[in-house]
């Protein structure tokens, strides 16, 4: 069974641009949670989608969106780019939400210059 | 934001030697604890999930331990060996299903 894949798996940005990630889930896997990883900060959760609803939402900035398709793909968005939000974005998929496992893809590396 | 705190931030241990680490967590709201290895440019791997009071797992040479009444969960790794060298994170669930991390042990092991 293939795993949990991102694309692309490195990105570097200027300052104030756009930029959306992708993830696509195990096969059969309805949630899919996305996570920042800074040096500083260890693994933060930005949020939760299932059924192609936002279900949970860290503590960031609007300017961090998603969302899910019915084939339960996964985009996050991140506009107005800022230098701190060069981090590796980890996106993870489970069965369903709850205590299954969560099962992390390779991550997308993003720098911001 | 949950606090998570791990201990201790790093290990060095010789090849053989049997080791542990602390995970605590608040013991409110509580659902379910994960531990993950995370070695360099890999992704996490999940190591186990706890959801009981008293819960204890093994995976070969690794084990953990839960207490969710006090808040604390502990993983041992018995004999650890040089492919055993990597981050060991757990993480707090509380019934959002948001994974809540801490910062991890980073463990080095050396012939």
């Amino acid at each position: 069974k293939a795993g949990v894949t991102q694309t692309p798996r490195y990105l570097i940005k200027t300052r104030g641009q756009q930029v959306t990630l992708s993830c696509s889930p195990i096969s059969g896997h309805r949630s899919v949670s996305w996570y920042q990883q800074t040096p500083g900060q260890g693994l933060q959760f930005l949020f939760e989608y299932f059924s192609e609803t936002q279900r949970n939402k860290g503590n960031f900035p609007g300017r961090f969106s998603g969302r899910q398709f019915s084939n339960s793909r996964s985009e996050m968005n991140v506009s107005t780019l800022e230098l701190g939000d060069s981090a590796l974005y980890l996106c993870a998929s489970s069965l369903d939400p709850g205590p299954d496992t969560q099962y992390f893809g390779p991550g997308t590396r993003l720098t911001v210059l | 934001i949950l606090n998570v705190e791990q201990s201790p931030q790093s290990l060095h241990v010789q090849e053989g030697d049997s080791t542990n680490f602390t995970c605590s967590f608040p013991s409110s709201n509580f659902y379910a604890l994960h531990w993950y290895r995370w070695e360099t440019a890999k992704s996490p791997e999940a190591l186990f999930v706890m959801t009981l009071n008293g819960d204890e797992k093994k995976k070969g040479r690794i084990s953990a331990t839960l207490n969710t009444k006090e808040g604390y969960s502990y993983l041992y790794i018995k004999g650890s060996q040089p492919e055993d060298s990597a981050t060991y994170l757990c993480a707090f669930m509380n019934s959002g299903y948001a994974l809540n991390f801490g910062k991890g042990t980073s463990l080095l092991v050396t012939p």
